[in-house]
């Protein structure tokens, strides 16, 4: 079975621009959850998609929107880049019902 | 709602010393428990979890934690600790329904010293 892949590992964006980061969930789970970890800290719950269809939301600006896939597979966007959105950006991915997560090895985003 | 508390920053331990961070949660309803390891610019990587049955969980690289219900911990312990235990330590917890999203602490660095 294959696990969580994110891409790109790095990028370098200017402030006011747009991202896209990308995740292939692993095998059989329906549902990917995005994380936000600044540096230093713990990782901070973005949204999570379960079906397609946003399934809970953490304190984000709406500049942060995702997509799910029917293969399952997801996007995070991010609008109107600021310096503060520097940080690593983590995706989980798990079947529903289990309360177990996997997660990929994350995006590592700066923005000058 | 839920919460985590990881009462220590940062721990430095003697290679084949015992080690536990901790950890305290508030939730208002039933939860699932997890620890994970993060190296440095690399993902999460679970090391243990609670879901349900026997409150001595044992995980991978010979770590452990017990949940306790009454005092709402969940404790990662190491009985022998390695140089390459070097590493930031989450505690995180979900609710055991919804969108089970994971509240995660701010981290204990464990730094192990030769």
């Amino acid at each position: 079975e294959t696990g969580v892949t994110q891409s790109p590992t790095h990028l370098i964006k200017t402030r006011g621009q747009q991202v896209t980061l990308r995740c292939s969930s692993q095998s059989g789970h329906n549902t990917v959850s995005w994380y936000q970890q600044a540096l230093g800290q713990g990782p901070q719950f973005i949204f999570q998609y379960y079906r397609e269809e946003e399934n809970g939301r953490g304190n984000f600006p709406p500049r942060f929107s995702g997509l799910q896939f029917p293969n399952y597979s997801s996007e995070l966007n991010v609008n109107a880049l600021e310096l503060d959105d520097s940080a690593l950006y983590l995706c989980a991915s798990s079947l529903e019902g289990t309360g177990e997560a996997f997660f990929g090895q994350g995006t590592r985003l700066t923005v000058v | 709602a839920q919460s985590v508390t990881q009462l220590d920053s940062q721990v430095p331990v003697f290679e084949e010393a015992p080690v536990e961070l901790r950890c305290n949660y508030s939730s208002s309803v039933s939860v699932y428990l997890f620890w994970y390891v993060q190296y440095p610019n690399q993902g999460l990587q679970l090391l243990l979890k609670y879901l349900s049955g026997s409150t001595l969980v044992k995980g991978i690289n010979g770590f452990e934690a017990e949940f306790n219900k009454s005092q709402t911990s969940f404790h990662l312990r190491k009985p022998s600790v390695h140089i390459s235990d070097t590493a930031e330590y989450f505690c995180a917890v979900s609710g055991r329904s919804g969108t089970y999203k994971y509240i995660f602490g701010t981290g204990t660095r464990l730094k192990v010293l030769a």
